[in-house]
Parts: structure tokens; sequence; C-alpha cells
């Protein structure tokens, strides 16, 4: 049974340009949330995921969006990149929304 | 203030001994508490998950949740080199999706 998977695993951008990163939900699950993690902090919720709709928003600004296909895989869009955007994203997949379970993370490098 | 604290560590134990983690938090509506571990440069893995107050034992590990004091402890007896690892706290109210985490906990057991 295949847990949640990301990609890419790293990923090297120039400040102002955008980003597509990916994920699949542990099979059965159908919520997908996303979280960015900073070197030495927890994760910080930026959003999630529900019968293709934002269900909950963290406290991040709009540059920060995301998408749900039918098949509960989601995208995480970050336009307009910032230096303080490096970190580590981790996608976590529920059934219902709640015991989340996490997957290995994009490391994400802004330059 | 933050919503939940953590102390960082780092804690170093010699393999055997028993491991002590603890958070606090400020929100009175936290009723979900869990324990994640993430080894370095690898997503949180969900360890425990509890439900208001009280204790729940899984094998080597110990999940207390005082909500009168809002404290939460884990404890890892016989402790193992491979716990070696940051443990993060989190916590979300009911009917809320997002989880708030502590910063982590450096743990090294040494062999």
């Amino acid at each position: 049974d295949a847990g949640v998977t990301q990609s890419p695993t790293h990923l090297i951008k120039t400040r102002g340009q955008q980003v597509t990163l990916r994920c699949s939900p542990k099979s059965g699950h159908d919520t997908v949330s996303w979280y960015q993690q900073a070197l030495g902090q927890g994760p910080q919720f930026i959003f999630q995921y529900y019968e293709e709709e934002e269900r909950q928003r963290g406290n991040f600004p709009d540059r920060f969006s995301g998408h749900q296909f039918p098949n509960y895989s989601s995208e995480l869009n970050v336009n307009a990149l910032l230096l303080g955007d490096s970190a580590l994203y981790l996608c976590a997949s529920a059934w219902g929304g709640y015991e989340q379970y996490f997957g290995p993370g994009t490391r994400l490098t802004v330059t | 203030q933050k919503e939940v604290e953590q102390d960082p560590g780092p804690l170093s134990v010699p393999e055997g001994a028993i491991v002590s983690l603890n958070c606090t938090y400020s929100n009175s509506a936290f009723q979900y508490f869990m324990w994640y571990r993430q080894y370095s440069r690898k997503g949180p893995e969900l360890l425990m998950y509890t439900y208001s107050s009280g204790n729940k034992e899984d094998g080597r590990f110990t999940a207390q949740v005082d909500k009168s004091s809002k404290y939460i402890s884990l404890f890892i007896r016989d402790s193992q080199p491979s716990d070696s690892a940051t443990y993060l706290c989190a916590m979300r109210p009911s009917n809320d999706y997002k989880l708030s985490f502590g910063a982590g906990t450096t743990v090294t057991v040494r062999a």
C-alpha cells in the first residue's frame, strides 16, 4: 500500500518565478493538506482540499494556491517566489480530513 | 506567545533510557493531540493520536494529555539509537482540520 507521494524531491528556483508541487494521497484518502516547514521549525498549515474545493486556509498570502483533481491528487502553486519561501513543503492526506499522514516533502530553494 | 510551545532540546540519552518529551499550549479549544517523529530531511511520521485527556500506550510509546494544565507528554521506554530523530507535537480543535505544531525536540540516543 503506497503512502503519500510527492514530486519533485528537490527544486531550485529564482526569485520571482512560479513553482508547482505535486502530491498523491495515500490509497483510500480523500483529503489533502499542504504545510510549509522552515528549517528548525514545525510545519505551518497552508490549506486543505476536499472534494476539489479549498476547505480551510491558513495564514498564507494569495500567492499560494492549490488544486485538487478528481482522483484526489493535488497541486500547490506558489507565484512570485521570495527568498523566504525556501522551505520543505509537506503534503498530508487523510480520510475525512482529520488523522493526517505526511509525505516525504519537496525541498524548495529560492535563490 | 506561540500557540504551541515545545523545548527544542537537543536531548541526548544513553541507549535503554526513558525519553521524556513535552509540549504546552494556550488554546483551550484543542481536543486532539498527536506526536510525530521526523528523521532528518524526511516527512513527519504519525506515532500517537489521542483525544482529550488521559493516557495512551503503544508498544514502547506512552502519550499523556492533561487538558487542565494544557500540557502533553510523550515517553519512550527502552530507547534505541533508531529513535534518534526530531519529535513534533501537534494538536487541533474538534471540527477543525488545521494542525498546530510545536517546533520539535531533537533527540539523540547514544549506543
